[in-house]
């Protein structure tokens, strides 16, 4: 079965770092795209970053600079560096896979998700 | 940036066709997907590429896109089908969602 489980959220003050992985099953890691999109409390969705098959990255503006998507092939895992938290970051992260050979596809497996908050 | 907008709710009756549409500029010239979202739940693709089921997805879901509007259908709306609607579309490398449809099956 193709499953993919966030993991390392939590509570972190303003200004401080998280790293969320996103372990996936069934597929491997470097074979698609995939996406991280969070969902702040009572809000819609929101696209945060990228990583191709190729291992192009793309982020959204509002995280540009601050955050860093990579994988780890070895260990067919994705992987969300969170630096500079600010309060807005706090939401629910998902991990979500894309196509094999294009953007076009969709998003068709996505994770529970992992809570992020940012709080003194 | 670009945006796709949607409104906010639509209800429709048991049975009936519930409609929903996401706008953006020349939105047709690129592929729209289509998500649903159920309280306490993982986000489901239910269209992708304007018209296209996922396996598992059910007949009565439908999508099309033309020009500037994407459009959702879904035929003989059950109440099951009562969620929030995201369509999503990539704009040079960088994923949009609508701000997202609440489907109210009253």
């Amino acid at each position: 079965e193709e499953q993919v489980v966030e993991r390392g959220g939590g509570l972190v003050q303003p200004g401080g770092s998280l790293r969320l992985s996103c372990v996936v099953s069934g597929f491997t890691v470097s074979s698609n795209y995939i996406s991280w999109v969070r969902q702040a409390p009572g809000k819609g969705l929101e696209w945060v970053s990228v990583i191709y098959s190729g291992g192009s990255t793309y982020y959204a503006d509002s995280v540009k600079g601050r955050f860093t998507i990579s994988r780890d092939n070895s260990k067919n895992t994705l992987y969300l560096q969170m630096n500079s938290l600010r309060a807005e970051d706090t939401a629910v992260y998902y991990c979500a896979r894309g196509g094999s050979s294009s953007l076009n596809y969709g998003m068709d497996v996505w994770g529970q998700g992992t809570t992020v908050t940012v709080s003194s | 940036s670009y945006e796709l907008t949607q409104p906010p709710s639509v209800s429709v009756s048991p049975g009936q066709t519930a409609s929903i549409t996401c706008s953006g500029d020349k939105l047709g010239s690129k592929y729209a997907c289509w998500y649903q979202q159920k309280p306490g739940q993982s986000p489901v693709l239910v269209i992708y590429q304007d018209n296209k089921r996922p396996s598992g997805i059910p007949e009565r879901f439908s999508g099309s896109n033309s020009r500037n509007t994407a459009t959702l259908t879904i035929s003989g709306t059950q109440a099951l089908d009562e969620a929030d609607y995201y369509c999503q579309a990539w704009d040079s490398s960088t994923a949009v969602f609508g701000g997202g449809t609440k489907l109210t099956v009253l």
